[in-house]
């Protein structure tokens, strides 16, 4: 069974870079991709963006200025950066495994951690 | 961007009966849509994905029709655990989300 694992602060400063990792387990990060969705009160659920097995990126228009997401497939972990945070950016974030077979869904996720942005 | 508007936002129902919810899209995106059922506290679960495929291990009582820019989700005979909220979710262009419909007993 697949399992994912948010980890990183709980709580980042205004103007401040948001960093977040994911850790795989049960199976290998080489033949998937791997998304980043964040959920807040005011804007539902909100995809940031994914990484591909081969390390090819594709943000949300809306905050592409500012993340980056990244992969080390040796340690089965991806990261996330967001940078010059706002309270806007207050959210529970969720990494999640992107199938794509034609169809593309999110079949498993990790359990979520809530990020707050406050000084 | 591709907007999706859920209806209605909140519903209740009793037990064992049929409930349908609509998700709609700002344009066509034929048959690119999924259905989510997210439990309080829990992350979100794939019930359906391209609209009408359920996902495996999802109960049969779950199921999702339509196509082009409407599209709706029907729990055939309501049980106490599918209390929650659910989302559509779109993937022609881009992903985005409904802002879900919240179903209470």
């Amino acid at each position: 069974q697949v399992q994912l694992q948010e980890s990183g602060p709980r709580l980042v400063k205004p103007s401040e870079t948001l960093s977040l990792m994911c850790s795989v387990s049960g199976d290998s990060m080489r033949n998937y991709y791997w998304s980043w969705i964040r959920q807040s009160p005011g804007k539902g659920l909100e995809w940031i963006g994914y990484i591909s097995h081969s390390g090819n990126t594709n943000y949300s228009p809306a905050l592409r200025s500012r993340v980056t997401i990244s992969a080390d497939t040796s340690k089965n972990q991806f990261s996330l950066r967001l940078s010059s945070v706002t309270a806007a950016d207050t959210a529970v974030y969720y990494c999640a495994r992107e199938i794509r077979v034609g169809a593309i869904y999110f079949d498993f996720w990790g359990q979520g951690t809530l990020v707050a942005v406050s000084s | 961007d591709i907007q999706m508007t859920q209806s209605p936002s909140s519903l209740s129902a009793s037990v064992g009966d049929s409930v349908t919810i609509t998700c709609q899209a700002s344009q066509d995106i034929s048959n690119y849509l999924n259905w989510y059922q997210q439990r309080p506290g829990k992350a979100p679960k794939l019930l359906i994905y391209d609209a009408s495929n359920l996902q495996s291990g999802a109960p049969s009582r779950f199921s999702g029709s339509g196509s082009g820019s409407f599209f709706t989700f029907t729990i055939s005979s309501l049980q106490p655990e599918d209390i929650a909220t659910y989302y559509c979710q779109q993937y022609d262009d881009g992903y985005s989300f409904g802002q879900g419909t919240k179903v209470e007993i």
